[in-house]
């Protein structure tokens, strides 16, 4: 069985500081992993995905994760936070054809000035 | 665009009514999920189909069924609500080649 864990139901950064929000998995077979975020009120959209490919995975608005195989993580980075980056981001992974898409219980990102 | 459509927004209803949550996606995917969202526990998949008539439970089922009777359309089903299910409920469709997923808006369900 496949799970996923972010560690930190809350992170606060300061503007212009680095985002580090962390997602460990467990799965038998190697996944694909996702990061998703929401922002209030809406639903959920894809900010990067890996695939078995390159293991450093760029996404939209900057931010990027590293999936390390030993580790089992696949933690999300951006250098420098914005205001606009307020929201909740949800790690995510597929082990293919008709299995769940599993999700952790979801980090919720506060950018301070 | 590629879209998932979730039939409403918000919805009221009252305790022991049936309820159906309708989702239609356009994207010709196989795999279409349900989840729950509640606030500190994050996505909980309810029931998912990876094919026509095919059903799978997720990690929460109880007091939810699920219908797909079409490719495009997955619906689920509350037997009789009850005010635990008071819930906002996201629907997702998936491309199996990539596990890339699309979400509805949400339903934002309240039982009284």
């Amino acid at each position: 069985a496949q799970s996923v864990t972010q560690l930190g139901s809350h992170v606060s950064v300061s503007e212009g500081a680095l985002v580090l929000l962390r997602c460990n998995y467990s799965s038998s077979v190697p996944p694909y992993l996702f990061w998703y975020v929401q922002y209030p009120n809406q639903g959920l959209q894809l900010l990067l995905k890996y695939t078995s490919a390159a293991t450093l995975v760029k996404g939209i608005n900057g931010f990027e994760a590293e999936f390390k195989k030993s580790e089992t993580s696949f933690h999300l980075t951006k250098p420098s936070a914005h205001m606009s980056d307020a929201a909740e981001y949800f790690c995510a992974a597929y082990t293919g054809t008709a299995s769940k898409l599993t999700f952790g219980t979801g980090t919720r990102l506060q950018v301070t000035l | 665009d590629v879209k998932v459509t979730q039939s409403s927004r918000y919805l009221v209803k009252r305790t022991g009514e049936k309820v159906f949550l309708e989702c239609v996606q356009d994207m010709d995917h196989e795999n279409m999920f349900w989840y729950r969202q509640d606030p500190g526990l994050g996505l909980r998949l309810i029931y998912f189909s990876y094919d026509v008539k095919m059903k799978e439970k997720g990690d929460i089922p109880e007091g939810y069924s699920v219908s797909r009777e079409k490719k495009e359309r997955f619906s689920l089903i509350l037997e009789s609500a009850s005010t635990n299910q008071t819930s906002m409920y996201l629907c997702a469709s998936l491309f199996r080649d990539n596990g890339e997923a699309f979400f509805g808006q949400g339903t934002r369900l309240t039982v009284v």
